[in-house]
């Protein structure tokens, strides 16, 4: 089983759709979450950290269930400009962070 | 300037040839990490290096892949005997190293095995 775990998508949503996507990971001992972004051809940028508390930053949610091992990120108001891979990253021995497959979203009008 | 810096950016060789490829990370980050990705695929964990402990070599393919960093700061990735399937982007990041610590990510070598 992969340490962390997503659907590849594509998930194709209208704009202004509210799209969410899951990620499993294995490790029970994995303390940081992270969401990044990639666009086609760059290289992955921060997105946001997934706290305990959950964490929202405008249009974009994270949260994390420890009971069922899973962080989630909810785009609300679908933009063209969020049509991208989103990769869910989850620390595993020794603070090594390991990154999931990613999503492939896509927006359209 | 002050974010990850990865040369060359672009590497033609042939088939055979040894390549390497730089990564300078960011001042003062302890953690070290190399991926590769094929195009419309994920990234590929190669190697980890965390301060002064044993990398973590886990991710490497095979024995022609090796990777060293000196002095806690510069890495380099070397291929030996270059095969068309190491063709892909090889991606440096790097991090303070703590929990909670974010990757910053290099823009990466395109590699072209011919």
């Amino acid at each position: 089983r992969k340490e962390v775990e997503q659907d590849p998508g594509p998930f194709n949503v209208p704009e202004g759709a509210t799209v969410a996507f899951n990620c499993t990971y294995s490790n029970s001992a994995s303390q940081s979450f992270f969401w990044y972004r990639q666009d086609c051809r760059k290289e992955p940028k921060l997105l946001m950290s997934v706290y305990s508390s959950g964490n929202e930053d405008g249009r974009f949610t994270a949260q994390l269930n420890r009971a069922s091992q899973y962080i989630s990120l909810l785009i609300r108001d679908s933009k063209l400009s969020d049509s991208a891979t989103y990769l869910c990253v989850g620390t595993g021995t020794a603070s090594k962070l390991t990154f999931g497959t990613g999503t492939r979203l896509q927006v359209t009008l | 300037g002050a974010g990850v810096s990865q040369s060359p950016s672009n590497k033609v060789t042939e088939k055979g040839k040894d390549v390497e490829l730089r990564c300078d990370p960011i001042s003062g980050h302890t953690a070290l990490y190399w991926y590769r990705q094929s195009l419309g695929q994920g990234l590929e964990f190669l190697i980890y290096f965390q301060g002064n402990s044993a990398p973590d070599k886990s991710g490497l393919p095979s024995d022609r892949f090796s990777a060293e960093r000196t002095g806690g700061s510069v890495s380099t990735l070397t291929i030996q005997r270059t095969q068309q399937e190491d063709s892909a982007v090889y991606l440096c990041a790097s991090s303070r190293g703590r929990t909670n610590e974010k990757l910053f990510f290099g823009s990466g070598t395109q590699l072209s095995v011919l």
